[in-house]
């Protein structure tokens, strides 16, 4: 099993730009998450999803969107990128139970310039 | 309102010597509450979890935790560091139980460990 996969694992935008990071899963996870992680702040939620095709915003959801067409793949998506959003992402996944460990992909380090 | 707080963003010991990871939690109901490490340049990993069944909690790589209602705290510790255990630690709790079960993550505490 490959767990949770991410693509790309590093990008360069420029401010304005759009794009659109992808999280796999083959674990058949119902419940998957997008954190972004920033120096001294830990991990915050940004979005999260419950099932296929629902999606929920989390702690800080401004500026992103996130789709959830099938199972296993949960997308993030930046239509106008900021220098405010550089920043590590990590998508998880878990099989939904309050008490089931997340499960994280390697990341994603996204440089707005 | 911070779930979760963690003393100390830095943490340093000797090789050898005991490891400890502060980790307190505010909660109006029950808690779950886990730590993770994070390798450099690598994503979270689950070390271990309190979820009600036994106070005094037992991870892997050596690592132990206490929940502690009285003091809302769940500690991290291991008797011995190695060089190995060179890594950012995150103590998160799960406050809502029937919704998402979102994480909540402390800040972070990184560990480092002297030869």
């Amino acid at each position: 099993n490959a767990g949770v996969t991410q693509t790309p694992k590093f990008r360069v935008l420029k401010t304005g730009q759009s794009m659109t990071l992808l999280c796999a899963q083959d674990m058949n996870h119902e419940y998957m998450y997008w954190y972004r992680q920033d120096p001294g702040m830990g991990l915050r939620l940004i979005h999260y999803s419950v099932g296929e095709g629902t999606t929920a915003k989390g702690e800080v959801p401004d500026g992103y969107n996130v789709s959830r067409l099938k199972k296993q793949n949960f997308l993030l998506g930046l239509e106008s990128a900021a220098p405010s959003q550089t920043s590590v992402y990590f998508c998880a996944s878990s099989r939904g139970l309050s008490y089931n460990e997340q499960f994280f992909g390697p990341g994603t380090r996204l440089t707005v310039l | 309102a911070q779930s979760v707080t963690q003393l100390g963003s830095h943490v340093s010991v000797s090789e050898g010597a005991l490891v400890l990871l502060r980790c307190n939690y505010s909660s109006s109901v029950p808690p779950y509450l886990f730590w993770y490490v994070q390798y450099p340049n690598q994503g979270l990993q689950l070390l271990l979890k309190y979820t009600s069944a036994a106070t005094l909690v037992k991870g892997i790589n050596g690592f132990e935790a206490e929940f502690k209602k009285s003091e809302t705290s769940f500690h991290l510790t291991k008797p011995s560091a190695h060089m190995s255990d060179a890594a950012e630690y995150f103590c998160a709790v799960i406050l809502d139980q029937t919704g998402a079960n979102n994480l909540f993550f402390g800040t972070g505490t990184r560990l480092t460990v002297i030869p």
